[in-house]
């Protein structure tokens, strides 16, 4: 069965430090995708980014990055030089090939950046 | 539309009511989902149509939960003989397709928050 687990609960920064969300998943299937999900106050979930099982390859995105890494089975999400707009609940989630695009989705962890 | 609609935003009904829930998805997106999320909660999945037909619905908790999409857009989440337990964000999202293994990008509405009383 597939599971997501986000064990950081909530995190609390100072504008302009440097922050990192963990995500631990499990699956069985050898092909899936993982997500991170922004979800702001307004309640709407916002994509943030998608790799899939056979790519390992970190990416950057402005002030965002993505560590993938398949030995420890997780896919962890950094923000750097945080600002008070990142403040927001961070989901990860993943779908396996099999199970078509339902997406299982971790607990959720919740950033406030402090001014 | 721009995106996905769900309405109403907010519904408050009391114990044993019957609740509609309506998603209207992006133009063009064949596949439609509905999750559920319950404070502090990541959303789970309750049910998924490609076009008119429910291609999984293995996330429905009980037989009162009923969804439909009868002309592949606009769906609706029928809740009958609602609990206190029902409550929650019901999410709605939509995509392209429903297939490519599992690399959908989902879209979501900002939600419809049920509260029985």
């Amino acid at each position: 069965a597939q599971k997501v687990t986000q064990a950081q609960t909530e995190i609390s920064v100072v504008e302009k430090e440097d922050v990192t969300l963990d995500c631990v998943y499990e699956t069985r299937d050898t092909t899936y995708y993982l997500f991170w999900y922004k979800q702001p106050p307004s309640g709407e979930l916002v994509f943030l980014i998608r790799r899939n099982s056979f790519d390992e390859q970190n990416e950057i995105s402005g002030r965002y990055s993505w560590n993938f890494q398949k030995s420890t089975s997780s896919f962890n999400f950094t923000i750097t030089a945080s600002q008070v707009v990142d403040s927001a609940v961070y989901f990860c989630a993943l779908s396996e090939e099999t199970s078509g695009s339902r997406l299982t989705f971790g607990e959720g962890t919740q950033l406030t950046v402090n001014p | 539309g721009a995106g996905v609609s769900q309405t109403p935003s907010n519904k408050v009904t009391e114990k044993g009511k019957y609740v509609e829930l309506r998603c209207d998805p992006i133009s063009g997106h064949t596949a439609l989902y509905w999750y559920r999320q319950s404070l502090g909660q990541g959303p789970e999945f309750l049910i998924y149509f490609q076009g008119t037909g429910a291609a999984d619905d293995s996330g429905l908790p009980n037989d009162r939960f009923f969804a439909v999409r009868p002309e592949g857009s606009v769906s609706t989440l029928k809740i009958q003989r609602t609990e206190r337990g029902d409550s929650a964000v019901y999410l709605c999202a939509s995509s392209l397709s429903w297939g490519a293994g599992g690399a959908n990008v989902l879209t979501f509405g900002a939600g419809s928050r049920l509260t029985v009383l």
